[in-house]
Order: structure tokens, then C-alpha cells, then sequence
């Protein structure tokens, strides 16, 4: 059971917007900035978003990141094929330090 | 560009003790601006944060691990290694290196991962 909640699947069509939800609490996402991480079949992770809404180098602007509370959000606008791939969230927890969603399988349909 | 690699045996018996260690290229080892973290991936399943160590040897531990997980750096060899005690099937996944931004001196607290290593599968089986 993870810290942080994600639907544990989206889906969308080429050229949708699509957002990925992640529920924590006050000792996690409440207090701490948010990263998200984009890991397409096969391979390793890669940092999609940190510090809540900051894009490295390298990523499209197509990807966004959001935090309300104790809540944050990845939106993918203009959807395209190669983004079908697992995203996980991430924090800092206050009592358990570095903690990970769940994981979010998205469909491109 | 940083390149990570992690090397190690492939299958550990259970009880026993997993080693892996992560190789830093193209960077250096001894930054003051990053931690370098171990996270493992059972197959199938999400991604779970071992612990990070500081080229000082200051670590940080999953909790829920510290009590088997050791966590070493050799600067001289670009290298930092993790140690996992008593191993069982639960303990079998991909185990990736990091490079890891620590703050957590103020709120809010800020860490993320990049870049990560290829990741090494590490199964415990007799």
C-alpha cells in the first residue's frame, strides 16, 4: 500500500489532454514539493517534473505539473503514442523521507 | 553527460546478503549538491526508495529497511554500494542507482532522482 494514491490506470486519445491525480497528506505532499516520473516499457525512470511544476531540460512543455494541498496533478496535453508508459509520483514524507505513488498505467487508445 | 551503471550478482540465495554497487561517469562523485540513492522495483510493481548516501558517508534509509540496509560510498572509485541482509523472495526486483537533489534543510522539502541507471535484476531463489 502506497503512500501516495494514483488511479492505477488512464487512458486518452492522440491530441486529448489527460491529467494523472495523486493524493497524499499533510506530512507528505501537504509540506513537501512533488516530482513525477515517466517510465516507458522496459526501461528505467526518467524525470518528467520536479519542485512541483519544473520541466529538466529536455522535456516537452506538452507535460505540466500542479499541487494543491495535499494533492498534485501531471496533465499531458496533445496526447501522442510514445507517452503510453507508467507514471509515478513521488515526495518527501516527513517520517518515511523519500516515498513513491502507486504508479499510473496510461493507454494512449 | 552523468552515466550511472549497476553491476552485481544476478541471483542471491535467501538469508543471505545482496550486494550491488553503482558506477558514476561523466561526473564527479564528491558533488556537494547531490545524495546518490538506491530504488528497487519489484517486477510488475511500483518503485520503492531504498536510502541515499553523501560522498561524506551521511546515508538516509527507507524505514521499513534500515534495519537489513547498508549503504557505502568509495570516491576514489566513483562508486557507492548497497548492502540488503537476510534476503526472501520478497526482496527479488530490479534495483536501480540514482543520482539524488537533497533539500530538506527548509520546508518545503524538495528531492528527485536523475539520472538513473539501466537498473540490474536481482532475483532471491535457492
Amino acid at each position: 500500500q502506497s503512500v501516495l494514491t494514483q488511479p492505477p490506470s488512464a487512458s486518452g486519445t492522440p491530441g486529448q489532454r489527460v491529467t494523472i491525480s495523486c493524493s497524499g497528506s499533510n506530512s507528505n505532499i501537504g509540506s513537501n514539493t512533488v516530482n513525477w516520473y515517466q517510465q516507458l516499457p522496459g526501461t528505467a525512470p526518467k524525470l518528467l517534473i520536479y519542485s512541483n511544476n519544473q520541466r529538466p531540460s529536455g522535456v516537452p512543455d506538452r507535460f505540466s505539473g500542479s499541487k494543491s494541498g495535499t494533492s498534485a496533478s501531471l496533465a499531458i496535453s496533445g496526447l501522442q503514442s510514445e507517452d503510453e508508459a507508467d507514471y509515478y509520483c513521488a515526495t518527501w514524507d516527513d517520517s518515511l523521507n523519500g516515498v513513491f505513488g502507486g504508479g499510473t498505467k496510461l493507454t494512449v487508445l | 553527460q552523468l552515466q550511472l551503471q549497476e553491476s552485481g550478482p544476478g541471483l542471491v540465495k535467501p538469508s543471505e546478503t545482496l550486494s550491488l554497487s553503482c558506477t558514476v561517469s561523466g561526473g564527479s562523485i564528491s558533488s556537494s549538491s547531490y545524495y546518490w540513492g538506491w530504488i528497487r522495483q519489484p517486477p510488475g510493481k511500483g518503485l520503492e526508495w531504498i536510502g541515499s548516501i553523501y560522498y561524506t558517508g551521511s546515508t538516509y534509509y527507507n524505514p521499513s529497511l534500515k534495519s537489513r540496509v547498508t549503504i557505502s560510498v568509495d570516491t576514489s572509485k566513483k562508486q557507492f554500494s548497497l548492502k540488503l541482509s537476510s534476503v526472501t523472495a520478497a526482496d527479488t526486483s530490479v534495483y536501480y542507482c540514482a543520482r539524488h537533489k537533497v533539500i530538506i534543510a527548509a520546508t518545503p522539502r524538495s528531492h528527485w532522482f536523475d539520472p538513473w541507471g539501466q537498473g540490474t535484476l536481482v532475483t532471491v531463489s535457492s
